[in-house]
């Protein structure tokens, strides 16, 4: 199956920091990629759609400002979390949409990065 | 209302039987896609196995089948033959078709069921 990875794979920082995220897709070219939210013991949720070229689209209740998201190419996508607060503490996937999967049109995820803000 | 609904917080297998894992949807979108993914203590969500609303035939990806019930909503994950190695979180999640204008080919996931495998 198609390879995702993600960079780091773990961070500590202080608060009021900054820290990028990196997504890579290593072996197709995915137009679109997504940047998921997951607190301990609870389900994904969806932060924000992020198209190669455009400008992301952010789910309600996520700040914008606060969650930068870049898709400067196909293979790659960031998400940098502005001035980290111990709130933004938790685990971050990205996933990859394979367009050429056909009609499964699967998501692939990277492993995740686990943010702790202190 | 939930969309997708995994009605088992936590299930236990013997080793080498088979398990049935629940899922229930909601959607009014004729056009949809169910998935199951597999996310280990590691993290990482691994892809199992895709079942598509137009499918006529259950999806099966080895040990892995779907279990189909369209004018049920429901989308059960069976595991043959379970091995120690499937100790894991698993997900049921959809895709629909988005009408916000956030883009498509979001997925809504359930919350979850913890399988544990035992020897």
């Amino acid at each position: 199956g198609a390879v995702v990875s993600q960079h780091p794979s773990r961070v500590i920082c202080k608060s009021g920091t900054s820290v990028k995220i990196e997504c890579r897709s290593l072996d197709f070219q995915a137009t679109t990629m997504f940047w998921y939210r997951q607190f301990p013991k609870q389900s994904l949720m969806l932060m924000a759609t992020s198209n190669e070229g455009s400008k992301a689209t952010y789910e309600q209740g996520v700040e914008k400002d606060k969650f930068l998201i870049n898709h400067a190419s196909l293979t790659l996508s960031t998400l940098t979390v502005t001035s980290a607060h111990p709130e933004d503490s938790s685990f971050y996937i990205c996933s990859a949409r394979d367009g050429t999967s056909g009609h499964t049109d699967t998501q692939y995820f990277g492993p995740g990065t686990r943010l702790t803000v202190l | 209302a939930q969309k997708i609904t995994q009605t088992q917080p936590g299930m236990f297998v013997q080793e080498k039987e088979a398990v049935t894992l629940d899922c229930t949807y909601d959607t009014s979108d004729p056009s949809y896609g169910l998935f199951w993914y597999k996310q280990p203590s590691s993290g990482e969500m691994i892809f199992l196995i895709y079942q598509g609303s137009y499918d006529q035939q259950n999806a099966t990806e080895g040990r892995y089948s779907l279990n189909f019930q369209k004018a049920r909503k429901s989308a059960n994950l069976v595991i043959s033959a379970s091995q120690l190695g499937d100790s894991a979180m698993y997900f049921c999640a959809m895709r629909e078709p988005a009408y916000s204008g956030a883009g498509s080919y979001q997925l809504t996931f359930g919350k979850g069921t913890k399988l544990s495998v035992i020897p």
